[in-house]
């Protein structure tokens, strides 16, 4: 199993520009994350979801989006990047909800913006 | 609004020996996670407890839930153990897990 991959691993972007960052799970995990990671600071939740259809807002979803049409996939969606997006983002699933399943991440995007 | 706090911030220590990390939070929560974060990034999930103590060869993870705190240790401590560990905090009643900023742990040959 690949477990949870993320694409691309670095990108650099103008401000003003978009991008998608992608999230595929061949777990068939039903919850699945999008955090970031700032230097010297805890992750930070930006959007989550609980199935496939159903997507909520975390701590700091303000200038991402999210769609979750498939149980595999949860892409990120920036759509006018800004300098206080630079950032680390990991991707992460959960099989269930509570339980004694842990988590499973992505090896991280790293995104900056100039 | 759930704090935590995560002791020591940095940790080195000489091959062999025995570590102990510490996190401490202010509001009850449902479940505590231990995670790795290896000097390439990547994060590995090491433990989720709820109660107790949990083992998984060298690592040790254990939580006292009516003081609010729990400790990660590392038995026969080794160089592949250097890692960011980081402790997070998951609420009744919702899927929004609370981080820590991390103990970064480095082991001398």
């Amino acid at each position: 199993n690949a477990g949870v991959t993320q694409t691309p691993k670095f990108r650099i972007l103008k401000i003003g520009q978009s991008m998608t960052l992608q999230c595929t799970q061949d777990m068939n995990h039903n919850y699945m994350y999008w955090y970031r990671q700032d230097p010297g600071m805890g992750l930070k939740l930006i959007y989550y979801s609980v199935g496939a259809g159903i997507t909520d807002k975390g701590e700091v979803p303000n200038g991402y989006n999210v769609s979750r049409s498939t149980t595999e996939d949860f892409p990120l969606r920036l759509e006018l990047a800004a300098p206080s997006q630079t950032s680390v983002y990991f991707c992460a699933s959960k099989k269930t909800e509570g339980g004694s399943y842990g988590y499973t991440f992505g090896s991280g995007t790293r995104l900056t913006v100039v | 609004k759930n704090e935590v706090e995560q002791s020591p911030q940095n940790l080195t220590a000489q091959e062999g020996e025995f570590i102990t990390i510490n996190c401490s939070y202010s509001v009850g929560i449902s479940a505590l996670h231990w995670l790795q974060q290896h000097p390439g990034g990547g994060i590995v999930s090491l433990f989720m407890l709820s109660s107790g103590k949990k083992k998984h060869g060298r690592l040790i993870a254990t939580i006292n839930i009516q003081e609010k705190h729990s400790s990660l240790h590392i038995t026969a401590s080794h160089p592949r153990d250097s890692a960011v560990y980081i402790c997070a905090l998951r609420d009744f009643g919702n899927e929004k897990l609370t981080f820590g900023t991390g103990t970064r742990l480095t082991i001398i040959p």
